[in-house]
């Protein structure tokens, strides 16, 4: 089954810095890519996704990079805010049969102002 | 436009008692539905999903239990919980495999 590995496990940073969070998949037929935002004490919120036929996506201050060929896709977060903080969690879902999501373990991002 | 609803938002249970969440999804029709759980500071671990009424497919093997009676409505349940049972609940929905999930609010469940 597909096997995904986040790092950092741990980011701290300083307001206005960026803030990159990498992934790596096994599965080379996985095609679709979410990235999730968890605030302290809430659900896990889905803040930007990519599909395999697509290197780049961007929203606002938010990035997200895949490489296929690598097997590896990553989170982009400039100009980053106190808000900010919280875990993040990457996730590939592998285009076969009833295939579930398959996240990582996740990274939580401080942010200090 | 389309909802879940998870309850209760939290929960103490003694050891050894039986369990109930529900969730529910509004504005769609034959979803995928998930249950995950989360340990303090932890992952998420998929514990049962469903692509259908009657359709379960269990993850993990534990003493935990999932039905789907409705369309939209998914239960998890537990005859007798254990301590290891304690964490935070969570129920998914996706319109396919295709898509990303959205989350409920989750039950914060506590097994004394």
């Amino acid at each position: 089954g597909e096997n995904v590995e986040q790092h950092p496990s741990t980011l701290s940073v300083q307001e206005g810095d960026s803030a990159v969070i990498k992934c790596t998949y096994s599965d080379s037929a996985s095609n679709y890519f979410p990235w999730y935002k968890q605030e302290l004490g809430k659900r896990p919120q889905l803040i930007i996704d990519i599909r395999s036929n697509v290197g780049e996506k961007k929203d606002q201050r938010i990035a997200v990079t895949l490489n296929k060929t690598a097997k590896h896709f990553s989170l982009h977060i400039t100009e980053t805010q106190p808000e900010d903080s919280a875990v993040y969690f990457c996730a590939a879902l592998p285009n076969s049969g009833y295939s579930t999501l398959t996240f990582g373990k996740g990274t939580m991002l401080l942010v200090s102002p | 436009s389309q909802t879940i609803h998870q309850w209760p938002a939290t929960l103490v249970q003694p050891v050894g008692s039986p369990l109930s969440l529900e969730c529910t999804v509004e504005g769609t029709s034959n979803p995928n539905l998930y249950w995950y759980r989360q340990a303090a500071g932890r992952g998420l671990q998929l514990l049962f999903y469903s692509v259908g009424i009657g359709q379960i497919s269990s993850e993990v093997p534990q003493n935990l239990s999932a039905s789907r009676p409705q369309d939209r409505q998914f239960i998890l349940s537990s005859k007798k919980l254990l301590l290891s049972d304690s964490g935070f609940y969570l129920c998914a929905w996706s319109v396919n495999r295709d898509y990303g999930y959205t989350f409920g609010s989750g039950t914060r469940l506590t097994v004394v």
